[in-house]
């Protein structure tokens, strides 16, 4: 199995401030790499594939980058909606799995 | 618009099976190369993906759990059921139901049910 690994586990920002959040693989997935938001009690919702391809209706203040084994999401200007937790997960093989998550919180 | 909604028992024994539902709207398994995903979410935990079945049948498990899981899917009703055996505390989770589309980078799942919490206790 692929292991998904992201770095922090958490971290404290306020509003305005960017973050990046990391994920790394145990083996070259290329950039089968999707990053999802999950609110509490709300369903994942898709941010970005393929690395750095923005979902439709994603505000542009998120990017993603990356490739092979090691990815970053980058969250520009936090707003007060980007308080949740996000997980990185490959896409390249069966099975699927998802780095552990990461809390972006106050 | 696609939705996905799951159903089921929020209350199991150990050793029961669980048995859920997910009615979804919006797609259909005509449609070549769709899928159907399950996944969950022990608290406090990360996602795991647990099983898929596509448009044409064919269906993938996770090995870990793959000899307590079953994915069947109803074309008529818009459902696909997933059943895990032997259930355990340790499944205690919130389970989601997600859309696996067509022409993407991969397997990814968008979008996903609200999820529905099942708790494993006698």
């Amino acid at each position: 199995d692929i292991q998904m690994t992201q770095s922090p586990s958490s971290l404290s920002a306020s509003v305005g401030d960017s973050v990046t959040i990391t994920c790394r693989a145990t083996e070259s997935i290329t950039t089968y790499l999707t990053w999802y938001q999950h609110k509490p009690g709300k369903a994942p919702k898709l941010l970005i594939y393929a690395a750095s391809t923005l979902q439709s209706g994603v505000p542009s203040r998120f990017s993603g980058g990356g490739s092979e084994t090691d990815f970053t999401l980058t969250i520009n200007s936090l707003q007060p909606e980007d308080f949740a937790t996000y997980y990185c997960q490959q896409t390249f093989r069966s099975p699927w799995t998802f780095g552990q998550g990461t809390k972006v919180e106050i | 618009q696609i939705t996905l909604k799951e159903s089921g028992p929020m209350l199991v024994k150990p050793t029961e099976t669980l048995t859920l539902t997910c009615t979804f709207s919006g797609f259909s398994f005509r449609t070549s190369g769709v899928g159907v995903g399950w996944l969950r979410q022990p608290p406090g935990k990360a996602l795991e993906w647990l099983a898929l079945i596509y448009w044409d049948d064919d269906k993938r498990y996770s090995p870990s759990l793959q000899n307590r899981l079953t994915v069947t899917k109803d074309p008529s009703k818009n459902q696909v059921v997933l059943t895990m055996t032997n259930m355990d505390p340790l499944d205690t989770a919130t389970y989601y139901c997600a859309h696996r589309p067509i022409a993407t980078y991969g397997t990814l799942f968008d979008p996903w049910g609200q999820g529905t919490l099942v708790t494993v206790s006698s």
